[in-house]
């Protein structure tokens, strides 16, 4: 079984802070990674993906690949309470026609 | 349609029952995918769709899961005998535009009782 893993949080930071999320895989062949925010009650929302080693930004949000360490990352800045949410790290599967496979996520809380 | 959408948002259905689930997904995309959330269990692969076919049915827990998929776009997932450990939201997704990231719908939240 190709494992995708997560600490579960809570992850707590204040407000205006960064906050880290942290991802590993084992699967050393897979080539896309993602992140996706849930909100309690809603379905997974792609909030990033990267698919090269390196960093890749959008807005407050990079991404961070590192395949020799199997590691995948997500760094939020400026964080807000509207970003509390749980974080799923995704990675795709070569067979299953690249279906995903999700570590069980962390719980952010940014508290104001 | 420019999203994917999933019917019923919420069913509820005592066990032993059949149910079904629909996905409509984004049109013009021949990819799409159903996943499964419980409680703990995190999110988990059940089948994948090519068009109308299904290569890998290998995530379906077992028999009493079936699923299809007509004209290249609505799919339907049928659990037969619904057992109270189905209890979870199923989720379907489809790529958009011209990678292979996967936007999900708004899933059906089944709970057997």
């Amino acid at each position: 079984q190709k494992e995708v893993e997560q600490n579960s949080g809570p992850l707590s930071v204040p407000e205006g802070a960064i906050a880290s999320l942290n991802c590993t895989y084992s699967d050393r062949g897979s080539q896309s990674f993602f992140w996706y925010r849930q909100y309690s009650g809603k379905s997974p929302e792609l909030i990033m993906f990267i698919y090269s080693n390196g960093d890749k930004e959008d807005g407050r949000f990079t991404a961070q690949l590192n395949k020799a360490s199997q590691y995948v990352s997500l760094l939020i800045r400026d964080s807000q309470p509207s970003d509390s949410a749980t974080y799923l790290c995704a990675v795709n599967r070569r067979d299953s026609g690249y279906a995903l496979n999700f570590g069980k996520g962390t719980s952010l809380l940014v508290t104001p | 349609g420019a999203g994917v959408s999933q019917s019923p948002s919420n069913k509820v259905t005592e066990k032993g029952k059949d149910v079904e689930l629909r996905c409509d997904p984004i049109s013009g995309h021949t990819a799409l995918y159903w996943y499964r959330q419980s409680l703990g269990q995190g999110l988990e692969f059940l089948i994948y769709f090519q068009g109308n076919s299904a290569p890998d049915k290998s995530g379906l827990p077992s028999d009493r899961f079936s699923a299809e998929r007509t004209g290249g776009s609505v799919s339907t997932l049928t659990i037969q005998r619904t057992q109270q450990e189905d209890s979870a939201v199923y989720l379907c997704a489809t790529p958009r535009g011209g990678g292979d990231e996967q936007y999900f719908g708004p899933g059906t939240r089944l709970t057997v009782t």
